[in-house]
């Protein structure tokens, strides 16, 4: 079936670096998606990426739809502690099916 | 505007008992969503309905699962009887419209499981 692998698993940065996370898949998608999922709450949806080769920003965000439409990328610059938390990249199919990664755990150090 | 709201919030059961979680999706959402997420895990989808009828439940262990959404809006998921794997957090997510392909999932805070 589809599956999506995420890279890396974990970091810990230090506050004010960026931090770059990828994503890639045996299948082809749709649409592209990352969330961030806080302790004891819900995904949010952060970016959503339609078209391959598309780069969006969202302020400190920046993510990309890769050409092959298999991989993805999530860069988050000058980051900050509230950007704790688990972040997910997710693909979408046809019928609105949506298909998370099994996540990135981020730590920022002040 | 209310989000996606779910019940109980922690609900601890022993193995092969019966357990039921509620969803209530954002208003006029036709899409409503069960995903179950295992601790250090992504999101799994369970079923998928688009308004009252099933759009995919590939992954749901239909000898101990069953989903529900009646009249198009709120669901309800059972598990009986349960066993230890099942522990896990049970999110609930509606989005706007069928075959939109915006990827806009929004979330409940999710019901937490423990099988004993």
């Amino acid at each position: 079936g589809q599956q999506l692998n995420q890279s890396p698993q974990s970091m810990f940065i230090q506050e004010g670096e960026d931090v770059s996370m990828n994503c890639t898949s045996s299948s082809i998608f749709n649409t592209w998606l990352w969330y961030k999922q806080d302790p004891g709450e819900g995904p949010v949806l952060l970016i959503a990426l339609y078209k391959a080769g598309e780069l969006t920003s969202n302020g400190r965000l920046t993510a990309q739809f890769g050409i092959t439409r298999k991989d993805s990328f999530l860069n988050i610059s000058a980051s900050i502690p509230s950007d704790v938390g688990i972040y997910f990249c997710a693909g979408e199919t046809s019928y609105d099916k949506v298909i998370f990664g099994p996540g990135t755990s981020l730590s920022v150090i002040p | 505007e209310a989000g996606v709201a779910q019940s109980p919030r922690y609900k601890i059961i022993e193995k092969r008992q019966s357990v039921a979680f509620w969803c209530n999706p954002i208003s006029g959402h036709a899409t409503l969503y069960w995903y179950q997420q295992i601790l250090g895990q992504g999101p799994k989808l369970l079923i998928q309905f688009q308004n009252n009828g099933v759009v995919d439940d590939s992954q749901l262990p239909k000898d101990r699962f069953s989903a529900e959404r009646l009249k198009g809006v709120d669901s309800t998921l059972k598990i009986q009887p349960a066993k230890l794997e099942d522990s896990a957090v049970y999110l609930c997510a509606s989005s706007l419209a069928a075959q939109a392909n915006t990827g806009e999932l929004f979330f409940g805070e999710g019901s937490r499981l423990t099988v004993l």
